[in-house]
């Protein structure tokens, strides 16, 4: 079983509707979390922190829940531009060197005009 | 943002050859830099971490003598793929970070050898 597992997608969408990602972890040691996009043959970008308490930045909105080690990730109002892979990412380290990201497959979102 | 470049962008070279790729801080010092390695339809995979002026801490089956890492200053980290085969063809991505957590990626490196 892999440590950060995500339904690989892809998922096809009109423009301007919701989508969600979810994302399960399974090493409760896992200290931070985020949200990363990767489009076609290009580096990682982060797009977001996620806390336990949700957090929301513009049309998207990312909410932990330690307790079942699940993460979601919401996009509203899709545009063309959302269309990349988006990648759940856990830390396992306290930052520095100590810092191990381990990265889920990714789920393709691909929106369509 | 903070800036990390990487250098080459893309490489082909024959087996049996090495291929050097630099990852370089740009606008900050970076105190750790790690080395990814992303195979088509995978995810990316840690295969290093690498300290300025220490020795890089591989991570399980990544064999060090083949995948050489130098982090000689705050700014540059050095990998090295000596004797590539056609199976080390991939994206190999660099991030750096500083004092904070924030990882910060390079634009990444294809290798494809022949």
């Amino acid at each position: 079983r892999k440590e950060v597992e995500q339904d690989p997608g892809p998922f096809n969408v009109p423009e301007g509707a919701t989508v969600a990602f979810n994302c399960t972890y399974s090493n409760s040691a896992s200290q931070s979390f985020f949200w990363y996009r990767q489009d076609c043959r290009k580096e990682p970008k982060l797009l977001m922190s996620v806390y336990s308490s949700g957090n929301e930045d513009g049309r998207f909105t990312a909410q932990l829940n330690r307790a079942s080690q699940y993460i979601s990730l919401l996009i509203r109002d899709s545009k063309l531009s959302d269309s990349a892979t988006y990648l759940c990412v856990v830390n396992r380290g306290y930052g520095g060197a100590t810092n191990k990201l381990i990265f889920g497959t990714g789920t393709l979102l691909a929106v369509q005009p | 943002g903070a800036v990390v470049s990487q250098h080459p962008s893309w490489v082909i070279c024959k087996s049996g050859t090495s291929v050097k790729i630099e990852c370089r801080s740009l606008d900050f010092q970076a105190t750790t830099m790690f080395w990814y390695r992303q195979f088509p339809k995978q995810s990316l995979m840690l295969m290093a971490t690498s300290n300025e002026g220490s020795k890089a801490t591989y991570e399980q089956g990544v064999e060090k003598d083949k995948f050489l890492i130098n982090h000689a200053s705050l700014t540059l980290s050095t990998l090295t793929v000596t004797s590539a085969h056609p199976e080390d063809s991939s994206f190999y991505i660099c991030s750096a970070t500083g004092s904070r957590e924030t990882q910060y990626f390079g634009p990444g490196t294809r290798l494809l050898v022949l």
